[in-house]
């Protein structure tokens, strides 16, 4: 079976450094996804990983471990609108992308 | 670029019509997805195509469910006879082939559809 496995809260106060987990297991990989979806909103692309190791765009950094199949996604400098859900997601073996179920980031003053 | 266009943006029906859900990709994407968004299921892959043709339906939850991309720039979700229980959020998206080095890709607004 394919799972991916996130945390289903996280709170956090403005100005301060969240890190949102992510755990899967799939048949096959390619690649880690990080997608971002405000409600009401559409899913937008964060960042992705091939390979180990940590991707920096600018307050935003996402980390793999392959071999632990394990990732996490890493928000600097929270501000208010960072509040969302944050969905990790596997590129399989079939070249699908395979959604969690989101972890939703509530920042506060 | 507009980015994926997708209309209606609300669907409200009643059980046992015909709904169709419309999407206009991004430009020059070769691939096309749709997925559907409950709370109980989360976001899930219904069906893609690539170069306007499907590739893995495995996700189309039901034979009510059928898809089509006649062309490069618009596909059709229908499904027929709907039942309250595909009431979701349909969303359409694209992506462009980069060669594996990076997969991004870029989701419509989508369609919000409940049936009665």
């Amino acid at each position: 079976g394919q799972s991916l496995e996130q945390p289903s809260e996280v709170t956090a106060v403005e100005g301060a450094i969240v890190q949102m987990n992510c755990t899967y297991q799939t048949s096959g990989f390619y690649g880690l996804s990080w997608y971002q979806q405000h409600d009401g909103g559409a899913p937008t692309f964060l960042s992705y990983n091939a390979l180990d190791g940590l991707e920096e765009t600018g307050r935003f950094s996402s980390f793999l471990s392959r071999s632990d199949s394990y990732g996490y996604l890493l928000l600097q400098e929270l501000q208010m609108k960072d509040s969302a859900s944050y969905f990790c997601a596997v590129l399989d073996s079939s070249y699908k992308l395979i959604f969690g179920s989101g972890t939703r980031l509530l920042v506060r003053p | 670029d507009a980015g994926v266009i997708q209309s209606p943006r609300h669907e409200v029906t009643e059980m046992g019509q015909e709904v169709t859900l419309r999407c206009k990709p991004i430009s020059g994407h070769d691939y096309l997805f749709w997925y559907r968004q409950t709370m109980m299921r989360g976001l899930e892959l219904l069906i893609y195509f690539n170069n306007n043709v499907p590739i893995d339906d495995s996700g189309m939850p039901e034979d009510r469910f059928s898809a089509k991309m006649p062309n490069a720039s618009f596909s059709t979700l229908k499904i027929q006879p709907s039942e309250p229980r595909d009431s979701a959020v349909y969303f359409c998206a694209s992506r462009q082939n980069t060669g594996g080095s990076r997969e991004t890709q870029y989701f419509g607004p989508g369609t919000r559809l409940l049936v009665l």
